[in-house]
């Protein structure tokens, strides 16, 4: 069964505090590993698409790494603008475009940054 | 990135009543569009993917009969809950995709149905 994992659960950082998130996920077929950030209330907002292990994606504090297993959202020296849930999400199907890809949600971080 | 609108973000209604959620693609012709539910501190969940012109694709558990989606253009797909209960109050998140540009998919804003 596909199934994407993500932990921990929740995270409080002290502001300055670095740290990671991780994603680990067991799929047929990856097509893709996508990070987004959802604030409270509102749709998740893109933030990267790793498509092969030894992949790295960066944008200003966060850099996101790929294995065959897992990734990781690298957080360094993080400010409380960067509270949110973070959601990992893997893209299966066959190829890689198409009307019958989808995405797999894990159940997402949330992280708490304090001054 | 690319943008994507709903409307209404927020809709109140009465039980048995049917309510139609947009999702437009604003900068970009979305080939296909996905909608999503979201329950209170859960994850998102994929209730059908739809190709511009062609019926949607529900996800196991979806009743298609009741979550109507309709893509009728490259940049807008309906969603409307027919006869709504209690029980379909959540946060209903549309997305997009042009594969002839991409790979990246990316969400609208949400809609907060609650159902009296």
């Amino acid at each position: 069964e596909d199934q994407v994992t993500q932990s921990p659960e929740a995270l409080r950082l002290q502001e300055g505090e670095s740290s990671s998130l991780n994603c680990s996920y067991t799929v047929s077929g990856l097509r893709g590993l996508f990070w987004y950030r959802q604030d409270p209330g509102k749709g998740p907002e893109f933030l990267f698409t790793l498509y092969s292990a030894g992949e790295e994606k960066e944008k200003e504090r966060l850099k996101a790494t790929l294995t065959k297993k897992e990734s990781f959202l690298h957080i360094t020296a993080p400010k409380p603008e960067d509270s949110a849930t973070y959601l990992c999400a893997v893209r299966i199907g066959e190829g890689f475009s198409g009307g019958y890809n989808k995405l797999i949600f894990g159940a997402g971080t949330r992280l708490a940054v304090h001054p | 990135g690319a943008v994507v609108s709903q409307h209404p973000s927020r809709v109140i209604c009465k039980s048995g009543t049917s309510v139609k959620i947009e999702c437009r693609s604003l900068d970009f012709q979305a080939t296909t569009m996905f909608w999503y539910r979201q329950f209170p501190k859960q994850s998102l969940m994929l209730m059908a993917t739809s190709n511009e012109g062609s019926k949607a694709t529900y996800e196991q558990g979806v009743e298609k009969d009741k979550f109507l989606i309709n893509h009728a253009s490259l940049t807008l797909s309906t969603l409307t809950v027919t006869s709504a209960h209690p029980e379909d109050s959540s946060f209903y998140i549309c997305s997009a995709r042009d594969f002839l540009v991409n790979n990246e998919q990316f969400f609208g804003p949400g809609t907060r149905l609650t159902v009296l």
